[in-house]
């Protein structure tokens, strides 16, 4: 089984709509993140979380908000999608500040 | 200011050569860390190798190295031998400062094609 992963895999939504990504783990780390991928751009952080009650704003947080239900859970929602928040979504988890581990990555269209 | 940047948007190898990836950082901290990632089509993100600012020696995991110059603030992946399998993007990241800082910058990446 694999250690991050991510629901769903592959999201369409129309402009407007509120969604959710969820991310879990299973590597016992202590650290999660969220980051959005385009072409070109390599990865951006949104937000990350050092624990569940320590949740920082990365570099591109506007428009998104994240939730820290437990060690293992983080999940990230865009509140209202709009077309330019189309991206590949990429979770990941890192014991301190060490080696980030990401999940499969989650391909999101915004109609 | 850019703080990874990678100048070869595309590299092509022939099989079982080797081949050097560029990646070169800017930051004025001494403590810092430096990460390259592999993503094949399928989309994932791989790590593969972590160079830390204070390491003597140039990191190796199998067929990866990872020559590190920091009075050139650079750190090139070598990937020796390579095969049709290592056909991806690559991402150079640094993450700077102390442990409690998760600002790890990446790179735009290296699409590496592998010739057979």
């Amino acid at each position: 089984d694999a250690d991050v992963t991510q629901t769903p895999r592959n999201r369409i939504t129309k402009t407007g709509k509120r969604i959710m990504l969820e991310c879990s783990q299973t590597k016992g780390h202590d650290r999660m993140y969220w980051y959005r991928q385009d072409p070109g751009l390599g990865l951006r952080l949104i937000y990350y979380s050092f624990d569940v009650k320590d949740i920082n704003k990365g570099e591109i947080s506007d428009g998104y908000s994240v939730s820290r239900q437990a060690q293992a859970k983080f999940s990230l929602s865009l509140e209202s999608a709009i077309p330019n928040q189309t991206a590949l979504y990429f979770c990941a988890t890192s014991r301190g500040g060490q080696t980030q581990y990401f999940g499969p990555g989650t391909r999101l269209l915004v109609l | 200011a850019q703080k990874i940047t990678q100048t070869q948007p595309g590299m092509f190898v022939q099989e079982k050569e080797a081949v050097t990836l560029d990646c070169t950082y800017d930051t004025s901290d001494q403590s810092y860390g430096l990460f390259w990632y592999k993503q094949p089509s399928s989309g994932e993100m791989i790590f593969l190798i972590y160079q830390g600012s204070y390491d003597e020696q140039n990191a190796t995991e199998g067929r990866y190295s990872l020559n590190f110059q920091k009075a050139r603030k650079s750190a090139n992946l070598v990937i020796s031998a390579s095969q049709l399998g290592d056909s991806a993007m690559y991402f150079c990241a640094m993450r700077e400062g102390q442990i409690r800082n998760n600002d790890m910058r990446f790179g735009a990446g290296t699409r590496l094609t592998v010739k057979p």
